[in-house]
């Protein structure tokens, strides 16, 4: 079957840095995504990684292992702002998303 | 680029009446809508997926009959929940992506409160 692992929370300190990891198992891969969504507000696109390693898109970073079928985002120098969950969903061979169930990253002062 | 927009932001309704629910996509043609119902604190359900001009396709346990999808053009698609019920109660969002880009651009989303 389709499945996708994530945290279900996690608690981090402003200004520092947290990874949240993501395992999938899909039949066939078309790429992993990763969604910031607010309480209360829809989810907004992050990152998109088809091809192993490490995309930069400044203060996050999302990595990417096909063989390993894990990936992570990793937050830097975080903010207030960045409490939200997370979503993490690979794209099947048909081009349909499967969506983990999101971590709750709650950032402390 | 590639927002999406959706209409009503809010909904209540009465029990027994049907609500419909535009989404749109404003600066790119969507090949394919989504549609989403999350309850609190729950993660996101894919209740159907759109094509421009055919049928929609239900996941499992979605009544088609009771979810009317509608996607007419390339830039919009309708979800009318008919003999809205209180269990109906939810938040309804919408995602669009057109062919060849992969990545799916959410609407705002819909409450619904079914009295």
């Amino acid at each position: 079957g389709q499945n996708i692992d994530q945290p279900t929370e996690m608690t981090a300190t402003e200004g520092a840095i947290v990874q949240i990891n993501c395992t999938y198992q899909t039949s066939g891969f078309n790429g992993l995504f990763w969604y910031q969504q607010h309480a209360g507000e829809a989810p907004t696109f992050l990152s998109y990684n088809v091809l192993d390693g490490l995309e930069e898109k400044g203060r996050f970073s999302s990595f990417l292992s096909r063989s390993k079928g894990y990936s992570y985002l990793l937050l830097k120098e975080l903010q207030m702002k960045d409490s939200a969950s997370y979503l993490c969903a690979a794209m099947d061979s048909n081009y349909q998303l499967i969506w983990g169930a999101g971590t709750k990253l709650i950032i402390k002062p | 680029g590639a927002v999406v927009s959706q209409h009503p932001s809010w909904v209540i309704c009465k029990s027994g009446t049907s609500v419909k629910i535009e989404c749109r996509s404003l600066d790119f043609q969507a090949t394919t809508m989504f549609w989403y119902r999350q309850f609190p604190k729950q993660s996101l359900m894919l209740m159907a997926t759109s094509n421009e001009g055919s049928k929609a396709t239900y996941e499992q346990g979605v009544e088609k009959d009771k979810f009317l999808i509608n996607h007419a053009s390339l830039t919009l698609s309708t979800l009318t929940v008919t003999s809205a019920h209180p269990e109906d109660s939810s938040f309804y969002i919408c995602s669009a992506r057109t062919g060849g880009m992969e990545t799916q651009y959410f609407g705002p989303g819909t409450r619904l409160l079914v009295l």
